[in-house]
């Protein structure tokens, strides 16, 4: 993953807006991704997973994309509500391993 | 929820005295991990276990031991605690099938060591 210091890179949103949040991964290999969220002093909690044999996936609010031309997913949270407010990373996983290699996540905040 | 319970929740303790986290699940699940998550590095994992007395080290190993005598309990230990091993460790384990391999997370141990 990239390296940003010790800063997440941070998404500000009004709530009620849309928020698209970004990964990049560097394994080609790479076959199966999943989004985590987490709020302040809690444990990372699963969100959404896509295989790489489809390129969007949609839940509840929200959409995850893959791109694997450019090994890039991208969360799309639809009509962001304050509870949103977290930090969301990415994880990938190829060829059966048992070991994701997670990023680094983006902290999303809404703003009433 | 996946049923997995951490302990303690919170530690302090000091430098060169050892430590022991528990991590304790219900659902029988085969792979459990350990990470430690700081700013600027996000989740590293430490050690993870693919059965009983199965284990393997992850990337930041060294300074911790894991056990895990039951299918259920995974303990990580560090021997003689340093300052630099102050950090959140989060306990992971492997729900598996249909094609998915999620990993759901226990609330965490926040650890200091002064």
């Amino acid at each position: 993953g990239e390296s940003v210091g010790l800063h997440l890179p941070t998404l500000s949103v009004q709530e009620g807006d849309n928020s698209i949040i970004n990964c990049a991964y560097s394994n080609s290999a790479s076959d199966y991704f999943i989004w985590y969220k987490q709020e302040s002093g809690k444990g990372p909690q699963f969100i959404i997973d896509i295989r790489s044999n489809m390129d969007k996936r949609q839940g509840q609010r929200v959409t995850v994309l893959l791109n694997k031309t450019v090994k890039h997913l991208s969360l799309q949270i639809a009509a962001t509500q304050p509870g949103d407010s977290a930090v969301y990373f990415c994880a990938d996983l190829s060829g059966g391993s048992y070991i994701p290699t997670f990023g680094r996540g983006t902290s999303l905040i809404v703003h009433p | 929820d996946a049923g997995i319970t951490q302990s303690p929740r919170h530690k302090v303790t000091e430098t060169g005295t050892p430590v022991t986290l528990r991590c304790h699940q219900t659902e029988n699940h085969r792979y459990m991990y350990w990470y430690r998550q700081d700013p600027g590095h996000g989740l590293r994992l430490i050690h993870y276990s693919y059965g009983v007395k199965d284990t393997d080290k992850g990337e930041v190993s060294d300074g911790y031991s894991v056990s895990r005598s039951k299918t259920e309990d995974f303990l990580l230990t560090l021997e003689s605690a340093t300052s630099s091993q102050t950090s959140v460790y989060f306990c992971a384990i492997s729900r598996t099938g249909d094609g998915k391999n999620i990993q759901y997370f226990g609330a965490g141990t926040r650890l200091s060591v002064l």
